[in-house]
């Protein structure tokens, strides 16, 4: 049984470009939260989606970031235009009943 | 609104001292706690839970306490070892969303 799995683990864009992270949750969970790290700082909440659906979308920024949790296939964080202000560390929770796990993250640096 | 809060940033102890890291919630129908630990460049690794029918909940050198009329979970390191320093993240369940602390950074001295 795999754990999380977030690809790609490092991405380089430059302004203005569009970054696409992916997460894959551990078979069995239908639950998918995103967290940002940026340098010297905790982990921030930014949407918890279920499968079609966008829960709690309270930590995300009003533009350019939206997330997806298609019926088929991974969840996607998409940035839109990235400025480099959106360096951080992404990271991936999937959840069941009683446990969550983590991903590795995707480290994403505009340049 | 944080429903779950880790108010204390950063934590330095000796190593071979016990390190107590806390973290409070705010919502009673929270039915499940959970402890991570994060090492840098690294996702969160699960480390203990407890269910809200217990107070503590022991695995080696870690243990659980959770105190439900407090509303306070803490997370006791004994003896502290110095590859336990790493930043430390509460977590609370309602059986549907979990909800994540901003995390302590544990740091033991050798």
């Amino acid at each position: 049984n795999a754990g999380v799995m977030q690809n790609p683990r490092h991405l380089v864009r430059r302004r203005g470009q569009e970054a696409r992270l992916r997460c894959s949750p551990m078979k069995g969970h239908s639950h998918v939260y995103w967290y940002r790290q940026l340098p010297e700082e905790g982990l921030k909440f930014m949407v918890y989606l279920q499968k079609e659906n966008i829960i709690d979308e309270s930590g995300m920024p009003k533009e350019r970031f939206s997330a997806e949790f298609p019926k088929e296939g991974p969840s996607i964080l998409r940035i839109q235009q990235v400025v480099r202000g959106d360096s951080a560390a992404y990271f991936c929770a999937s959840s069941a009943r009683t446990e969550a796990f983590f991903g590795q993250g995707t480290r994403l640096t505009v340049v | 609104d944080q429903q779950v809060k880790q108010n204390s940033p950063s934590l330095s102890v000796q190593e071979g001292r016990i390190s107590i890291l806390n973290c409070d919630y705010t919502n009673s129908m929270f039915d499940y706690f959970l402890w991570y630990k994060k090492y840098p460049a690294e996702g969160p690794t699960f480390l203990i839970s407890i269910s809200s029918i217990k107070d503590k909940n022991e695995d080696g050198r870690f243990t659980v306490f959770l105190n439900k009329s407090a509303k306070h979970l803490s997370l006791h390191i004994v003896p502290s070892q110095p590859g336990d320093s790493a930043v430390y993240f509460c977590a609370a369940s309602t059986g549907n969303q979990f909800y994540f602390g901003t995390g302590t950074s544990l740091t033991v001295i050798p």
